[in-house]
């Protein structure tokens, strides 16, 4: 079964604007990873988050994880047309193993 | 940079053909996967390899079967193709330590006619 639900499900802005994404899961979780898609390509890694960490920033991206109402987010601040893409989280259970289980995803469209 | 490789972009298989997705990582990495991704369902996995000749069933695994005969290949194979196997399939690798991203390749549209 899918763990995380992420929201909204499409988001559209303007550039220079800041992109909030969220996700939610229901089981208690090892790591949580974010990852983009651009259309009819495969998956590229942005950020993994721990779950003894609250917050992660890399580049433009900052991940915040609250473990206590099991959601994270995903902020990306300046937005830019090239970051136009679905956006994934994954999570990593406690007991799944190396096992990551995907939400349905975020399409951002930024637009110029 | 790790590499991920799906031998076919673009695939187009007849109700009944047995079907071959191959995939291939530069990585030696332990942990394979096959996903695939449908509108409004995400990512889905269909079966995983922790090890050469070992295999784990995903979340959906009916009507599919792999092989991993070697570490850096791992095939998944539609016994007999069905319209409702159309799909982009996603292989992803893991390598070491298990606190690491997923690689993935740039996936196969399967179309089954």
């Amino acid at each position: 079964s899918q763990q995380g639900e992420e929201d909204p499900q499409a988001l559209s802005i303007q550039e220079g604007e800041n992109a909030t994404m969220n996700c939610s899961y229901k089981t208690s979780i090892n790591n949580l990873q974010w990852y983009r898609q651009n259309s009819g390509r495969g998956l590229v890694h942005l950020i993994l988050i721990r779950s003894n960490e609250r917050e992660k920033h890399s580049g433009r991206l900052r991940v915040t994880l609250d473990t206590s109402k099991k959601s994270s987010s995903l902020l990306i601040t300046a937005s830019r047309a090239a970051d136009t893409a679905s956006y994934f989280c994954a999570t990593v259970s406690e007991t799944s193993g190396s096992r990551l289980t995907f939400g349905e995803g975020t399409q951002l469209t930024v637009n110029p | 940079d790790v590499k991920v490789t799906q031998s076919s972009r673009y695939l187009v298989k007849r109700t009944g053909e047995k079907v071959f997705l191959e995939c291939v990582q530069d990585m030696d990495h332990e942990n394979m996967f096959w996903y695939r991704q449908d509108p409004g369902l995400g990512l889905r996995l269909i079966y995983f390899s922790y090890d050469v000749k070992m295999k784990e069933k995903g979340d959906i695994p009916e009507g599919y079967s792999v092989s991993r005969e070697k570490k850096e290949r791992f095939s998944l194979i539609l016994e007999s193709a069905s319209t409702n196997q159309t799909s982009m399939y996603l292989c992803a690798s893991l390598g070491r330590p298990q606190n690491s991203p997923l690689h993935f390749g740039n996936g196969t549209r399967l179309t089954v006619t």
